[in-house]
Formats: C-alpha cells, sequence, structure tokens
C-alpha cells in the first residue's frame, strides 16, 4: 500500500526542538521527492522545505531556513524534520507530502501522511 | 513570494449545485496551479494539478481551468462527500505558497 506515516503528537516547551519522522512504503523512495508542509490553527497551509530523496539536495522556505533540518535515512524510507528553537507560534500539524514531478520540478503534492500535532506550550 | 488569493473564503451550497472557487496568483505562474481537497481532521489530498489535469481517482465532476495569474475550481454537481475546504497552491517557484482556502458548507 502506497503510503506515508508520520511520527505521533509531541509537546515541547518554548526553546526546545523537534524532530517529526515520515516513513514512506509501496513505492520506489528514491524517485520522488518529500516536502513538509504545516498548518497552524486558523493558518493557511505553509511550506517549509523539501529534499530530492534521489540526489540527498534539501532547500528551505526562508522563513524557516535558520530552524529546521530535513534528512534522511534511505535504507529506512524515512524522511525526518526537526525544528529548532521552538515558539508557541509553531503550534501547528505538520505534513509531509510527495513531490512528484511535473514542468521540471517535484512540486506536485501527491500523497501526503497523516500529519503530526506538535504543541508548543510552557 | 508569489501570494495566492481565493474567493470566496467560504461559501454554503446544496447538493447538486454547481460550485465556483477561484485563486489568483501575484504574478505570472502559466499552468503551475494545483488544487487539494480536505476534509475535517485528515490531510489535504490532491484534485487537480496543472490547473486542469485531473489526478487518478478524481470523480470528472471536478474540473480545472485557467492560465497566467486566474485560476478556477469547478464543481459541476455537490455531492456530500465534496463539502471539506478547498485550496490552490502555486507550484512555479520556490517558495511553494498555498491560497487561504474556500469552505465549502451545506446550505
Amino acid at each position: 500500500q502506497v503510503q506515508l506515516v508520520q511520527s505521533g503528537a509531541e509537546v515541547r516547551k518554548p526553546g526546545a526542538s523537534v524532530r517529526v519522522s515520515c516513513k514512506a512504503s509501496g513505492y520506489t523512495f528514491t524517485t520522488y521527492a518529500m516536502h513538509w508542509v504545516r498548518q497552524a490553527p486558523g493558518h493557511r497551509l505553509e511550506w517549509m522545505g523539501w529534499t530530492d530523496v534521489g540526489k540527498g539536495y534539501t532547500k528551505y522556505s526562508q522563513k524557516f531556513q535558520d530552524r529546521v533540518t530535513i534528512s534522511m535515512a534511505t535504507s529506512a524510507t524515512t524522511v525526518y524534520m526537526e525544528l529548532s528553537s521552538l515558539r508557541s507560534e509553531d503550534t501547528a500539524m505538520y505534513y509531509c507530502a510527495r513531490g512528484t514531478l511535473w514542468g521540471g520540478q517535484p512540486y506536485v503534492f501527491d500523497l501526503w501522511g497523516q500529519g503530526s500535532l506538535i504543541t508548543v506550550s510552557s | 513570494d508569489i501570494q495566492m488569493t481565493q474567493s470566496p473564503s467560504s461559501l454554503s451550497a446544496s447538493v447538486g449545485d454547481r460550485v465556483t472557487i477561484t485563486c489568483r496568483a501575484s504574478q505570472y505562474i502559466t499552468s503551475f496551479l494545483n488544487w487539494y481537497q480536505q476534509k475535517p481532521g485528515k490531510a489535504p489530498q490532491l484534485l487537480i494539478y496543472a490547473a486542469s489535469t485531473l489526478q487518478s481517482g478524481v470523480p470528472s465532476r471536478f474540473s480545472g481551468s485557467g492560465s497566467g495569474t486566474d485560476f478556477t475550481l469547478t464543481i459541476s454537481s455537490l455531492q456530500p462527500e465534496d463539502f471539506a475546504t478547498f485550496y490552490c497552491q502555486q507550484s512555479y517557484s520556490s517558495p511553494l505558497t498555498f491560497g487561504g482556502g474556500t469552505k465549502v458548507e451545506i446550505k
């Protein structure tokens, strides 16, 4: 079954870090990109960055550039997103989304994880 | 960054109605426009990519049109399972950006 399964909900204090995992199955892991998108309460979907799984290339939104790291374990078909220096505004649902190629870039999100709720609270 | 503006932000419609949602980009994006549907408590799902190409498995009552800066998502005959929030997303350039969403509710 083609799916992305994410790690569970986490609670962190301000200033801490959190790492979310996204395990892919049912398809050839290295032939697609993986993106991270978050959705804070009352806010629109917000793209954070992506990794070209086959080449190991990563690119981040400038908004998160200094705080986010996307990494992967190819043998485990898992991608990770770590967000540091957390603040209350980072409370959101975090999604991984598979990027499929159209028009030269893998920027169409054709498969999504179920989401991981990250709560930042003192 | 390319700003995406959707209208309306919400609408009420009845089963069987024809529904149209618009999305405007702040700059030219050719056909690099995708539509997603999100039901409460669930992740978004891809409906349409490249402005008008239906994703596999998506019912044909959904259609997309437009090019350049102005785009439309149409549901030809609204079904009970279509009540959800719809988002547009530009895939023309990084950072990738989304519209604010259109919530379709039951009248």
